[in-house]
């Protein structure tokens, strides 16, 4: 198995532009979960799913953000419109079960918005 | 709220020693389980070892053993026989549906 797949893995964008991170999760995990790293609030839990139907949204921080799973092997996170505070690294991880089972992450998309 | 303390933002060890990393976590959930992952310049998070809070025996694998201390609310990490692989951002996680994290302890192994 390839992992959980992230794309882009690096996003360069202006302010108010609309941007669009995927992930594929591994076959046949049917959670998913997207964190957000920064230097100053760490690795924060924005939204995850299971089996295709979000169950935890308090993390999203605001109307900006939006996340979809379409089916299982498909997610989205959309920030529209986009702002320089929104620059991080955005992962994607994916685990068969509830994150008390192991996590398996992607390798990040480096998001900087100018 | 669930919460996860590393109180160390960086240590060093020589290579070969041994090194511990404290985490310190409250929850309200009867039923979690702790993490350590690691993170390498890579970005990769890289999961190193899982403790399920109700068991009483500490995790161990191989170069790497927790000491969970449930009353405490304790999770630490040590290291041992420290190589120049380790060098990494070490982060601890507490939860059961979801996970939490710490801030993040940065090792450094020195040569």
């Amino acid at each position: 198995d390839a992992g959980v797949i992230q794309s882009p893995r690096h996003e360069v964008t202006e302010m108010g532009q609309e941007v669009t991170l995927r992930c594929k999760p591994i076959s046949g995990h049917n959670s998913l979960f997207w964190y957000r790293q920064t230097m100053m609030r760490g690795l924060e839990l924005l939204i995850y799913f299971n089996n295709n139907v979000p169950i935890d949204d308090s993390g999203m921080p605001e109307d900006r953000f939006s996340a979809k799973m379409p089916n299982a092997s498909f997610s989205t996170l959309k920030i529209q419109p986009s702002e320089p505070r929104d620059s991080a690294v955005y992962f994607c991880a994916s685990s068969w079960g509830a994150a008390n089972e192991k996590l398996f992450f992607g390798s990040g998309t480096q998001l900087s918005v100018l | 709220a669930q919460t996860v303390t590393q109180s160390q933002p960086e240590m060093s060890v020589q290579e070969a020693e041994t090194v511990t990393l404290s985490c310190t976590y409250d929850t309200s959930e009867s039923d979690y389980y702790l993490f350590w992952y690691k993170q390498p310049p890579s970005r990769q998070m890289i999961l190193v070892i899982r403790q399920e809070a109700y068991k009483q025996q500490n995790a161990t694998e191989n170069r790497f053993s927790v000491n969970f201390q449930k009353a405490a609310k304790s999770f630490s990490l040590k290291i041992s026989d420290s190589q120049l692989g380790d060098a990494a951002m070490y982060f601890c996680a507490s939860g059961a549906q979801k996970l939490v994290f710490g801030q993040g302890t940065r090792l450094t192994i020195n040569p």
